[in-house]
């Protein structure tokens, strides 16, 4: 299947600190890419859904001057969380979306996670 | 709205012995329906989906899943079990196919605990 990468894989900060998690679709054309947070042993929340070359659509309840969502490009986009917290520790999950004509593929891949630890 | 329920948060098997990990869904539309699974600390993998089509779907690592309609359900089975498949499986719906703002629901995930 499509590979999604995401880097880092693991990150320590002190808090007030803005920490950087890039999502790379490596062999396909993301047009879509997702940002889910998940807690322990919990679902996926999807936080925001972002579109290459325009703004991120946040989901209800999720600060979008925190959680600074970018998708520069049809393999890369990135998750900024700012001024970070200790409750903003999680395990953070992107995903990018393969979306081929005339096959009508349309299949969400997921990148392996980030946790972020904030101190 | 779209929704999916997984009515187990474990299930343990013996190795070698069929798995059922169970799911429902409500939709207000045409179903599109897939399986994921979550090895500790890494992301998400995808098993298989429904789309359209056959009602028993057969992805990866051996497991497929029958679509049943009129009991909504989207079971995912494997006819022997292994230890390696031990992990946290999620069933996700979703709200439309093909469409940009298409997004994925999940279930609350059910952990798969595989016993030697």
């Amino acid at each position: 299947g499509a590979v999604v990468s995401q880097h880092p894989s693991r990150v320590i900060c002190k808090s007030g600190t803005s920490v950087k998690i890039e999502c790379r679709s490596l062999d396909f054309q993301a047009t879509t890419m997702f940002w889910y947070r998940q807690f322990p042993k919990k679902s996926l929340m999807l936080m925001a859904t972002s579109n290459e070359g325009s703004k991120a659509t946040y989901e209800q309840g999720v600060e979008k001057d925190k959680f600074l969502i970018n998708h520069a490009s049809l393999t890369l986009s990135t998750l900024t969380v700012t001024s970070a917290h200790p409750e903003d520790s999680s395990f953070y999950i992107c995903s990018a979306r393969q979306y081929r004509q005339p096959t009508s593929t349309d299949t969400q891949y997921f990148g392996p996670g980030t946790r972020l630890t904030v101190l | 709205a779209q929704s999916v329920a997984q009515p187990e948060d474990q299930v343990n098997v013996a190795e070698g012995n069929p798995l059922t990990v169970k799911c429902t869904y409500s939709v207000s539309g045409n179903p599109y329906l897939f399986w994921y699974v979550q090895y500790p600390n890494r992301g998400l993998q995808f098993l298989l989906k429904y789309i359209t089509g056959d009602n028993l779907v057969k992805g990866s690592y051996g497991f497929e899943a029958e679509f049943n309609k009129s009991q909504t359900s989207f079971h995912l089975k494997k006819p022997s079990a292994l230890v390696s498949d031990s992990a946290l499986y999620f069933c996700a719906v979703r709200d439309g196919y093909g469409g940009a703002t298409n997004k994925l629901i999940f279930g609350t995930g059910t952990l798969l605990a595989v016993q030697p």
